[in-house]
This record gives C-alpha cells, sequence and structure tokens, in this order.
C-alpha cells in the first residue's frame, strides 16, 4: 500500500482565497483524521470521520473551515476564505480501528499571503 | 485529560543506546502509553505502546513502571535516521470518541551526534 497520500504537498495562496486539502487514506482504514500544526500550537486535531460520517468536529476553529468525505478513498479539508493565520502543515491520518495506530500522510504545508 | 510531561531535548551519540522519559503521574488504570516521534518534515509515526508490561518491537522498547506513573522509550543503538522529536501520549480506551484523537504535547527533541 502506497500510505495515506495527500494533494498539494506546498500550496501558496493569497488571503482571502479558497483552498482545498486532500486526501486518500489507506485501503480499509475506517478512521480519517485531520491535524494541523504550528509552531504555536503544535499538533492538534481538527476533525475526524468514521466510516465517512463526521464524528468529532470541536477542533474545527471557525466557519471558514469545513471538511468532507464523500467516500472510504476519499477526503477533503476546505478553508474559504483563508487567513494568513491559517498557515501552517495539515496532516491527514488514517487508523484501521480507534485504538491503535494511525497512519500520517506526508502533510501539506499551507501558506497564505 | 491525563497528560504528560517530558524533557524538551535530548542528545546522544551514533551507536549508543537512548532512553527517553516520559512522566505521567495522574495515569488512569485504563490509559495506554502510546509513543510516536516525527521526523523533519515529516508527518508523525507510530513507534510503540503498552499498559503495564514492557514491550518490544523491531523499533523500539518501552519500560513501563510498576506503579505505571513513568514510562521510558528506549532506542537501543541510536542513528542519525532516529533524530526526531518523540512525543509521548497516553490514550484512554474506555472514554469512547473523545479519546480516539492523539493528543500531542511538545515532546522531545532527540539530536544524534555522528
Amino acid at each position: 500500500d502506497a500510505g495515506v497520500i495527500q494533494s498539494p504537498r506546498h500550496e501558496v495562496t493569497e488571503m482571502g482565497q479558497e483552498v482545498t486539502l486532500r486526501c486518500k487514506p489507506i485501503s480499509g482504514h475506517d478512521y480519517l483524521f485531520w491535524y494541523r500544526q504550528t509552531m504555536m500550537r503544535g499538533l492538534e486535531l481538527l476533525i475526524y470521520f468514521n466510516n465517512n460520517v463526521p464524528i468529532d468536529d470541536s477542533g474545527m476553529p471557525e466557519d471558514r473551515f469545513s471538511a468532507k468525505m464523500p467516500n472510504a478513498s476519499f477526503s477533503t479539508l476546505k478553508i474559504q476564505p483563508s487567513e494568513p493565520r491559517d498557515s501552517a502543515v495539515y496532516f491527514c491520518a488514517s487508523s484501521p480501528d480507534p485504538y491503535n495506530e494511525q497512519f500520517f500522510g506526508p502533510g501539506t504545508r499551507l501558506t497564505v499571503l | 485529560d491525563a497528560k504528560t510531561t517530558q524533557p524538551n531535548s535530548m542528545e546522544s551519540n551514533e551507536e549508543e543506546p537512548v532512553h527517553l522519559p516520559c512522566n505521567h503521574s495522574t495515569i488512569s488504570g485504563t490509559d495506554y502509553i502510546h509513543w510516536y516521534r516525527q521526523l523533519p518534515s515529516q508527518g508523525p509515526e507510530y513507534v510503540i505502546h503498552g499498559l503495564t508490561s514492557n514491550v518490544n518491537n523491531r523499533m523500539a522498547s518501552l519500560a513501563i513502571a510498576e506503579d505505571r506513573k513513568s514510562s521510558t522509550l528506549i532506542l537501543h543503538r541510536a542513528t542519525l535516521r532516529d533524530a526526531a522529536v518523540y512525543y509521548c501520549i497516553l490514550r484512554d480506551v474506555n472514554s469512547g470518541g473523545s479519546n480516539y484523537k492523539l493528543t500531542f504535547g511538545k515532546g522531545t527533541l532527540l539530536t544524534v551526534n555522528p
């Protein structure tokens, strides 16, 4: 298996633009997690899905952020409109069950100018 | 949530053992101890986890104190590739959905000298 795939790897955009980050989890994994990493706040969970259904979105910072999982092999995290403070590395992770290890993707480095 | 305390940084020499400590004095009986590491410019990766007994795998060993208030991740022979931030995380398997997430602290930055 190729592991968790994220695209793009790098994204530079201007304030106010819409940004869409994409994730393909490992096949057969029922849990998908979106994390954000910044120097100030470290790694923090934004939202997670179980069988394509959002379970806990309490970490989503505000309404500008939204996440979807239309099928078992694809998820998106959208920021609209983007702001400079959204600049961070966004990681997607998947897991076959909730208590064992999570497999992380390589991340998307987002820069909002 | 039970919290963990780790040193901010540690140094080691290549091919020597490394002992990374973690204190978790408020650990509950159902908390598993997980370790992840994050290499530079990569996503975190799972290292090992345990509940009460010491655990070994191909990457490392986990030594858990008898009272479970502390644990130590042991890298038997550090290599340059082991330079990373190591995170000690507690996960309560009986807390349902709230603990499906991993709560990362600041971790320990391990530097390996050639």
